[in-house]
């Protein structure tokens, strides 16, 4: 089992519904991530919160929106989403803020599927 | 840019039979390199944390060692248990804004142990 636990393990989704992915940890990080991994390569970074403020966003579509209502919660809001955005959607935290070099704690995932 | 190589891409061994995985990289100042195992379906599992070249860190079946220019997982009579993806990921040097904080993944090794 992790300690960073992610909501839910497998979702499908038509291109026209809203959609909540969640994420909780209790070890008292102050930085938590969302990554995107696809079949066989590694995990890309969407977000990051340090101190509950968005401190990075990769360019990512609008469709898809961060929020952190506090340092134990993360959740990532899915609008009008396309088949290629199909992916394993990643949690992660880390004890430090964003600049500190302390290791990420991911979460299983979500299985999200597009139709 | 930062990049990170890991080779070879797929290894198969026979149980007990010990091998080493590698990970070469270039970063403008390594803040940190992080080892992580992937089980297929879940998220990454984090294994060791290398600042600084000449360092090793233990586990179980598994060490990591560290230079200037790479990274080696060494496993020693592996089980089929340790079959898994493990992947290598760099941090640099941080600038005021944090921007390149963010960790560098390499696309990972596949690791599969017979019986």
């Amino acid at each position: 089992d992790t300690e960073v636990t992610q909501t839910p393990k497998h979702l499908v989704m038509g291109m026209t519904n809203k959609k909540s992915l969640k994420c909780e940890q209790h070890m008292g990080h102050r930085a938590m991530y969302w990554y995107k991994q696809k079949a066989k390569k590694p995990p890309e970074l969407m977000f990051v919160y340090s101190y509950e403020k968005l401190s990075i966003n990769e360019s990512v579509p609008s469709r898809f929106s961060p929020e952190c209502p506090n340092s134990s919660l993360l959740n990532l809001h899915l609008h009008a989403l396309q088949p290629e955005d199909s992916a394993l959607y990643l949690c992660a935290s880390s004890q430090g803020g964003v600049w500190s070099n302390s290791p990420l704690h991911f979460g299983n995932g979500t299985r999200l599927t597009v139709t | 840019e930062d990049q990170v190589t890991q080779s070879p891409e797929a290894l198969r061994l026979q149980e007990g039979e010990s091998s080493s995985l590698n990970c070469s990289y270039t970063v403008s100042g390594l803040r940190g390199l992080f080892w992580y195992r992937q089980d297929p379906g879940k998220g990454p599992e984090f294994l060791f944390t290398l600042y600084s070249a000449g360092e090793e860190k233990e586990k179980e079946r598994l060490k990591a060692t560290l230079t200037k220019k790479e990274s080696f997982l060494h496993i020693t009579a592996p089980k089929p248990e340790d079959s898994a993806t493990y992947l290598c990921a760099v941090q640099a040097a941080v600038d005021y804004t944090g921007a390149n904080s963010k960790l560098t993944f390499g696309k990972g090794i596949t690791l599969s142990v017979r019986p």
